[in-house]
């Protein structure tokens, strides 16, 4: 069956970077695409921007421009997203998801972002 | 960026009660191939979303036939026929017509 598997929760430090996996089993990787969505907690989701793993094509949403960096790695069926210069408003749960209409889910990391 | 203003924004239903939910485009998500992209999706407390409803009224596979979507251009509905107790939590309408994906603010489910 279809899993995606998320790394553990992050306490980072203002300025700091972190990266996110997303691994994936049950399906092909490589020919499928990957989004990724932000919410902080008792809020909406937003749509941060998708990979294509076949080859590593990406589209953003404007507002994660510069703050998110999506990649993949089709060896581990494995994706990433890198968040830079980070920031107390950056700390939320972070869901991976796969292809639209976005079926499976990932279960969410949380990312705390506090000196 | 298109804004979906979903009502009413918390909904109190007893076991068996039917609910509607409101979700209103602030453009039009008919696109030009033809399609709707207008999703629907439950998340429960301490979960991930989970896919209800998909480009306007399509149940996507294992989910109850109790939920109906509905609607076109710029006003969807989403309908529970029963509410159950497994229903409770928060429902988001999602679009992916027109960069970048949105969603709603969302509608929370209690049971009485």
């Amino acid at each position: 069956q279809v899993k995606l598997q998320q790394s553990g929760a992050e306490l980072v430090k203002p300025g700091a970077s972190v990266k996110l996996s997303c691994k994936t089993s049950g399906y092909t990787f490589s020919t499928s695409y990957m989004s990724w969505f932000k919410q902080i907690p008792g809020q909406s989701i937003e749509w941060i921007g998708m990979i294509y793993a076949g080859d590593g094509g990406t589209g953003y949403n404007q507002k994660f421009k510069g703050k998110a960096t999506l990649t993949v790695d089709t060896s581990s069926s494995t994706a990433y997203m890198d968040l830079s210069s980070l920031t107390t408003e950056d700390s939320a749960v972070y869901f991976c998801a796969r292809d639209y209409p976005f079926a499976y889910w990932g279960q969410g990391t949380l990312v705390t972002v506090s000196s | 960026d298109v804004v979906l203003t979903q009502t009413p924004p918390t909904l109190s239903a007893t076991i068996g009660q039917s609910v509607s939910i409101s979700c209103r485009s602030s453009q039009s998500l008919l696109d030009s191939d033809g399609d709707t992209y207008l999703n629907w999706l439950l998340q429960r407390p301490g979960q991930s979303p989970q896919l209800l409803i998909y480009s306007v009224s399509n149940l996507e596979s294992g989910v109850p036939n109790r939920f109906s979507g509905s609607g076109s251009e710029t006003d969807f509905t989403l309908k529970i026929s029963g509410v159950e107790a497994e229903d409770l939590g928060v429902y988001y309408c999602m679009q992916a017509t027109h960069a970048p994906l949105t969603f709603g603010s969302g509608t929370k489910l209690e049971i009485k």
